[in-house]
């Protein structure tokens, strides 16, 4: 069956760049997420590309696509403390409706 | 702002009690979901609706879950009998454009 995955985890200094990486198996996935889950709140939907894209940039966030290894990294820029969280990558299953979660990267951001 | 509501935001009940949970989603969304959340299984699927007929239920212990959607502003899960292996983090999401799917503060539910 479909699979996403992550590595568990991410630690950085303050003001470096983090890479968030993730791979996946469904070559039919349309779009792929990055989604944010800080301690006791729900996930919080940070970005998206469409899967005929290779980057999109928002902010100090880099997603880049590769289709054809079916990989998708995050990138942020001059990470923060409060960048500190669980990122989800996942992708949207091809016409199922249903998406596909990582088991989550925790980035930890030392001061 | 619009955003998922979920209620209550915690639960702590004994095993055997039933339970429910409320979830509003955002205006106009047609699909909805709902999630479990634990340490060991990480994010799982339970059942989603669009235009509020379940359309897959099947990742929902039938014999004790139940999940429905009265009408479009109201989600509801419910556990009856809750079991203290039922102890998670539940999330509903409600689903935008381009797929995106905008989840809730979820409810945190403990069972003794």
């Amino acid at each position: 069956g479909e699979d996403v995955e992550q590595s568990l985890f991410l630690s950085v200094r303050e003001g470096d760049s983090s890479v968030i990486n993730c791979t996946y198996t469904d070559s039919s996935s349309t779009y792929l997420y990055w989604y944010k889950q800080e301690p006791g709140a729900g996930l919080q939907l940070l970005t998206y590309i469409f899967s005929n894209m290779d980057m999109k940039q928002d902010q100090r966030l880099t997603v880049l696509l590769n289709k054809k290894d079916k990989h998708l990294s995050l990138r942020i820029a001059d990470t923060q403390t409060g960048d500190s969280a669980i990122y989800f990558c996942a992708d949207n299953g091809g016409a199922t409706n249903k998406l596909i979660f990582g088991t989550g990267t925790l980035l930890a951001v030392q001061p | 702002d619009a955003r998922v509501t979920q209620t209550p935001r915690h639960k702590v009940t004994e095993m055997g009690q039933e339970v429910t949970m409320r979830c509003q989603p955002i205006l106009g969304h047609n699909t909805v979901f709902w999630y479990r959340q634990t340490m060991m299984q990480g994010l799982e699927l339970l059942a989603y609706f669009r235009n509020r007929a379940p359309l897959d239920d099947s990742g929902m212990p039938k014999d004790r879950f139940s999940a429905e959607m009265p009408d479009a502003t109201l989600a509801t899960l419910k556990i009856q009998p809750s079991e203290p292996r039922d102890s998670a983090v539940y999330f509903c999401a409600s689903e935008g454009n381009q797929e995106t799917q905008y989840f809730g503060p979820g409810t945190r539910l403990l069972v003794l």
